[in-house]
């Protein structure tokens, strides 16, 4: 089974501080990890994923992840944090070594991040 | 089209009542998905389609809930005799294929059964 884990509902940073969001999983084979954020009442929006290769993962908007595969970890970073960064993320994990033909993903329950100015 | 699609945005319903939700994906995408996002909640796998076929059902609610897909590109997402427990919004997504591709979701449709 598979199932991934945001540690934090809330993280509060201020605008121009270094952001990250916590993510964990757990796989019974090698994962493919993606972050989404949902802006206010808007769809979800692909940031980045890990599939194979450089740990360091570069994505939209000055995102950036670092795959851990001794810490199964994902954490979502950025250097300098923007108001406008202010949404909802959520990280996500599929089992490319699971057993179901498709590889279901499995959705974190989010993490609420509130930059102020 | 440039992105997935949902019709109608929002809904309300009298409990009882049946209602269809449409989702237009991404010309080209051959997997459709469609989640349940309720108040503060996460995301909640309802369903998933490869081309027309729908392999895993597992995650549909209750014998209520069913999703069709035709032509390998529209999906409608039906749910009979509303509860209130079925409000919520109901989101599409949609990708190349399965496993590495990323998922592209439409903007949801918010449903509120009164």
């Amino acid at each position: 089974a598979q199932s991934v884990a945001q540690p934090e509902d809330q993280v509060n940073v201020a605008e121009g501080n270094p952001l990250t969001v916590k993510c964990t999983y757990s796989v019974s084979g090698n994962p493919y990890l993606f972050w989404y954020v949902q802006y206010p009442n808007r769809g979800l929006q692909f940031l980045l994923k890990y599939i194979t290769g450089d740990n360091l993962v570069k994505g939209s908007y000055g995102f950036e992840a670092e795959f851990n595969k001794s810490q199964t970890s994902f954490h979502l970073k950025k250097p300098s944090a923007l108001v406008s960064d202010s949404a909802l993320y959520f990280c996500a994990v599929r089992d490319r070594g699971g057993t179901d033909s498709w590889g279901k993903l499995q959705f974190g329950a989010g993490t609420q991040v509130v930059v102020t100015p | 089209g440039a992105g997935v699609s949902q019709s109608p945005s929002n809904k309300v319903t009298e409990k009882g009542k049946d209602v269809e939700l449409r989702c237009d994906p991404i010309s080209g995408h051959t997997a459709l998905y469609w989640y349940r996002q309720s108040l503060g909640q996460g995301l909640e796998f309802l369903i998933y389609f490869q081309g027309n076929s729908a392999p895993d059902k597992s995650g549909l609610p209750s014998d209520r809930f069913s999703a069709e897909r035709t032509g390998g590109s529209v999906s409608t997402l039906t749910i009979q005799r509303t509860q209130q427990e079925d409000s919520a919004v109901y989101l599409c997504a949609s990708s190349k294929g399965l496993m590495g591709n990323e998922q592209f979701f439409g903007p949801g449709t918010r449903l509120t059964v009164l």
